[in-house]
């Protein structure tokens, strides 16, 4: 079955420094990514997705390329803000009629001021 | 346009009885998932649904565990005879259509305690 591989936490950084978080998946055909981000006490929000090789998904300063070559789909922000200090989470979905999500553990990145 | 509502936010519940679990999709949306989330673990799936339809459950748990979404109303989380181990995060998602390219859309899930 699928499987998703990230980083473990907690990841530290201080304010504008810049952010990568790995991810890579295993799965049978060409699954479609996804990040999401949790923040405490709250659901998942979508943070960006990937459907094919080579797109790139991105959402306020976040960015995160489907390379299928290395099956990964690494999380990237030029800046952190105190602000997005979160759970981030890697999704995939290789559908095929069992559509659920099969996510990474979370990496729970903490920013300092 | 609300988003995905669950009901409670927190249950507490004695080992052996019942929880009932209820989600409440995005407007238009018709496929509802379940997923738990146990302590510092990701997500795990559980069970896909569309009205009055399972079409996935093989992360169900075999036993005392069963969901169904009605032409009207929630989708319910039924779980039967409550144990400890059963105390974690339930979140429910909700898309407009089912397959790969389509984001789900995540409630702020019900925190289960067991005591």
């Amino acid at each position: 079955g699928d499987s998703v591989t990230q980083m473990e936490g907690p990841v530290t950084l201080s304010e504008e420094a810049f952010l990568t978080i790995n991810c890579t998946y295993t799965a049978t055909g060409y699954p479609s990514l996804f990040w999401y981000v949790q923040y405490p006490g709250e659901g998942l929000q979508l943070l960006l997705k990937a459907t094919k090789a080579d797109d790139k998904g991105s959402n306020k300063g976040f960015e995160a390329t489907y390379r299928k070559e290395t099956t990964s789909f690494h999380l990237e922000k030029g800046s952190v803000q105190v602000s997005d200090s979160a759970v981030y989470f890697c999704a995939s979905n290789s559908g095929g009629g069992a559509d659920g999500l099969t996510f990474g553990k979370g990496t729970h990145l903490i920013i300092q001021p | 346009n609300a988003g995905v509502m669950q009901n409670p936010r927190h249950l507490v519940r004695r080992r052996g009885q019942e929880a009932r679990l209820r989600c409440s999709p995005m407007k238009g949306h018709s496929h509802v998932y379940w997923y738990r989330q146990l302590p510092e673990e990701g997500l795990k799936f559980m069970v896909y649904l569309q009205k009055e339809n399972i079409i996935d459950e093989s992360g169900m748990p075999k036993e005392r565990f069963s969901a169904e979404f009605p032409k009207e109303g929630p989708s319910i989380l039924r779980i039967q005879q409550v144990v400890r181990g059963d105390s974690a995060a339930y979140f429910c998602a909700s898309s407009s259509t089912g397959g790969l390219y389509y984001e789900q859309y995540f409630g702020p899930g019900t925190r289960l305690t067991v005591t």
